[in-house]
């Protein structure tokens, strides 16, 4: 899987939109991005994932760069609960569904 | 959680003994995954599985074997734990495009 870099962490007030970035300039042409999170002592929770095109759920919204070299989650309305390391992910569907997670963004939602 | 379940949730245990963590689920999905957590640590794939008795190795394989006897229930077995598998072990099944993670079971090799 290629890799990604996100930064180590981030602050957000409660109530904003959170921005998270991730680069994944190595991406290949059939690889996926995909955002989990892990709230503390948790399993990972699936947040979104897509292709090329912007994709919205109930959770975050997805932009991806035309180029397809970085993308980033926004969460609209960052609460409390969204406190979390949120994991950036590209995979190939034909690798065994394997998820690679390296490091990830901790984010801390501040009243 | 998708009908996913580990057990024991925590363990601790003495360095060469024997170890096995649950993973069952209630879904009759095809693929199973156990990984592990280690602080500061994205999570690593150790083994998983495709199907009854249909497994394969991941990036952290050594010191662990897995069984799938049946499609409800993934076994990961320690089979002489050691110090450096101290560790969270998480379970997931894929559903679709998506990976749901189980609850963790956290382990102490003392």
């Amino acid at each position: 899987d290629a890799k990604t870099t996100q930064p180590p962490s981030m602050d957000c007030a409660e109530g904003r939109a959170a921005n998270l970035p991730c680069n994944h300039s190595t991406i290949s042409g059939n690889e996926y991005v995909y955002w989990y999170r892990q709230i503390h002592s948790q399993g990972p929770q699936y947040i979104i994932h897509g292709l090329k095109n912007n994709e919205t759920n109930e959770m975050a919204s997805l932009i991806i760069t035309e180029d397809r070299k970085s993308s980033t989650l926004i969460l609209p309305h960052a609460t409390l609960r969204d406190t979390a390391v949120y994991y950036c992910i590209v995979r190939d569907k034909a690798a065994g569904n394997k998820l690679t997670f390296g490091g990830g963004t901790r984010v801390l939602v501040k009243p | 959680d998708a009908g996913i379940t580990q057990s024991p949730r925590h363990k601790v245990t003495e360095t060469g003994t024997p170890v096995t963590l649950r993973c069952h689920q209630t879904e009759n999905h095809r693929y199973m995954y156990w990984y592990r957590q280690d602080p500061g640590h994205g999570l690593r794939l150790i083994h998983y599985s495709y199907g009854v008795k249909d497994t394969d190795k991941g990036e952290v394989s050594d010191g662990y074997s897995v069984s799938r006897s049946k499609t409800e229930d993934f076994l990961l077995t320690l089979e002489s734990a050691t110090s450096s598998q101290t560790s969270v072990y998480f379970c997931a099944i894929q559903e679709y495009n998506e990976q749901f993670f189980g609850p963790g079971t956290r382990l102490t090799v003392l």
